[in-house]
């Protein structure tokens, strides 16, 4: 079963803008990833953030995550159009071999 | 440096055909390995995945099966396809399970 849940499902927002997107997840995790998707092709890994982390930054991407919530934020700040793409969140639970994946927020951004 | 090549990028197949996916992976070595089917604007659901050769974890019993004949080889098969086989299918491999997964370009395959 799917362990992360994103939300908002999709975002449609102006170039320019910040978008921020939300994950939660239900059991103890040692680390959880956020990926993006663009249309009809694989998806691409873009920042892991371990559990003792709380915040992490890569480039326009800013993660934070909070354990006692059991949730995580991806910020994508000064949007561009480039960033239309799906997003992931992953998280490992208490497999050593595989993650759990959400359903994934679709983001539009509108030039 | 590391590459995951997949293919077809394509495929169109009738009902009851045999189904043969191929992905590889250069550039590593005993990688984790993962094949996942995603439906239209939906999630990844974990189909296969591999923590060497010839060991396979099926996570959806179904008419799919998967090899690892060789270290960086991992194949999907099905010997008659339904039509409920139809998606876009994933290959990925990771150093390790908790570890970042690199996905290839994807199959889209659509059952008539």
């Amino acid at each position: 079963s799917q362990q992360g849940e994103e939300d908002p499902q999709a975002l449609s927002i102006q170039e320019g803008e910040n978008a921020t997107m939300n994950c939660s997840y239900k059991t103890s995790i040692n680390n959880l990833q956020w990926y993006r998707q663009n249309s009809g092709r694989g998806l691409v890994h873009l920042i892991l953030i371990r559990s003792n982390e709380r915040e992490k930054h890569s480039g326009r991407l800013r993660v934070t995550l909070d354990t006692s919530k059991k949730s995580s934020s991806l910020l994508i700040t000064a949007s561009r159009a480039a960033d239309t793409a799906s997003y992931f969140c992953a998280t490992d639970g208490d497999s050593n071999y595989q993650l759990i994946w959400g359903a994934g927020t679709k983001l539009i951004i509108k030039p | 440096s590391q590459t995951i090549h997949q293919w077809p990028a394509t495929l169109v197949q009738p009902v009851g055909s045999p189904l043969s996916l191929e992905c590889t992976v250069e550039g590593t070595s005993n990688p984790n390995l993962y094949w996942y089917r995603q439906a239209a604007g939906r999630g990844l659901q974990l189909l296969f995945y591999s923590v060497g050769i010839g060991q396979i974890s099926s996570e959806v019993p179904q008419n799919l099966s998967a090899s690892r004949p060789q270290d960086r080889q991992f194949i999907l098969s099905s010997k008659k396809l339904l039509l409920s086989d139809s998606g876009f299918y994933l290959c990925a491999w990771s150093v390790e399970g908790r570890e970042p997964q690199h996905f290839g370009d994807g199959t889209r395959l659509s059952i008539l």
